[in-house]
């Protein structure tokens, strides 16, 4: 079975650019969770839907930050203007349900030069 | 100035010795506690989950301990194998929303 998708898995940009981070859930899994990755924080959550609604989007850094959840099987993550502290593992997860176990992706590496 | 990450706690073990990871929680509404693994390059995989009304579960070869008067978990991992090493991550979950700790970054030697 396949797993959650990420696209792309690594990117690097330049300072500015527009960033935009997608996210294929598993078939039947009504949450997704968008996570950010880094040595200095850790993961962090940023936002997560729940029947493609968003529920919680605290997490966001700032307002350069936007996620969308068209469909069930469609999620993107974007950065406009992306910056250098932008830099991160970003990650995509699914679940049955909000208290379920979470299916990671793989990640998508960001480098913003 | 030179940038300082997350300090993760470390544990070395032997292969074929017992590990226990531990995890220090906040918030004492969650209702739900993930371990996951983490190998270099890889999301962070399910291991093992417990609800806050048991303090104890068993998986194969591993065992999560609840102590929610200190607010603690603990994973315990049986006959440690080098596949085992890996960063290790509990999470705790109020409302939907799962928070993970720092990470312990455990390594096996053969």
């Amino acid at each position: 079975d396949a797993g959650v998708i990420q696209s792309p898995r690594h990117e690097v940009t330049e300072m500015g650019q527009e960033v935009t981070l997608r996210c294929k859930p598993i078939s039947g899994h009504n949450s997704l969770f968008w996570y950010r990755q880094t040595m200095m924080r850790g993961l962090e959550l940023l936002i997560y839907f729940n029947n493609n609604v968003p529920i919680d989007d605290s997490g966001m850094p700032e307002d350069r930050f936007s996620a969308k959840m068209p469909n069930a099987s469609f999620s993107t993550l974007k950065i406009q203007p992306s910056e250098p502290r932008d830099s991160a593992v970003y990650f995509c997860a699914s679940s049955l349900g909000v208290t379920g176990e979470l299916f990671f992706g793989e990640g998508s590496r960001l480098t913003v030069l | 100035g030179e940038s300082v990450g997350l300090h993760l706690p470390t544990l070395s073990v032997q292969e074929g010795d017992n590990s226990i990871i531990n995890c220090a929680y906040s918030n004492s509404a969650s209702d739900y506690f993930i371990w996951y693994k983490q190998e270099s390059g890889k999301g962070p995989q399910f291991i093992i989950d417990i609800r806050s009304n048991m303090d104890k579960r068993q998986g194969q070869r591993v065992t999560v301990l609840l102590n929610k008067t200190v607010k603690h978990l603990s994973l315990q991992i049986a006959a440690t194998q080098p596949g085992d090493s890996a960063v290790y991550f509990c999470a705790e979950t109020n409302a939907g929303k799962s928070t993970f700790g720092d990470g312990t970054t455990l390594t096996v030697k053969p």
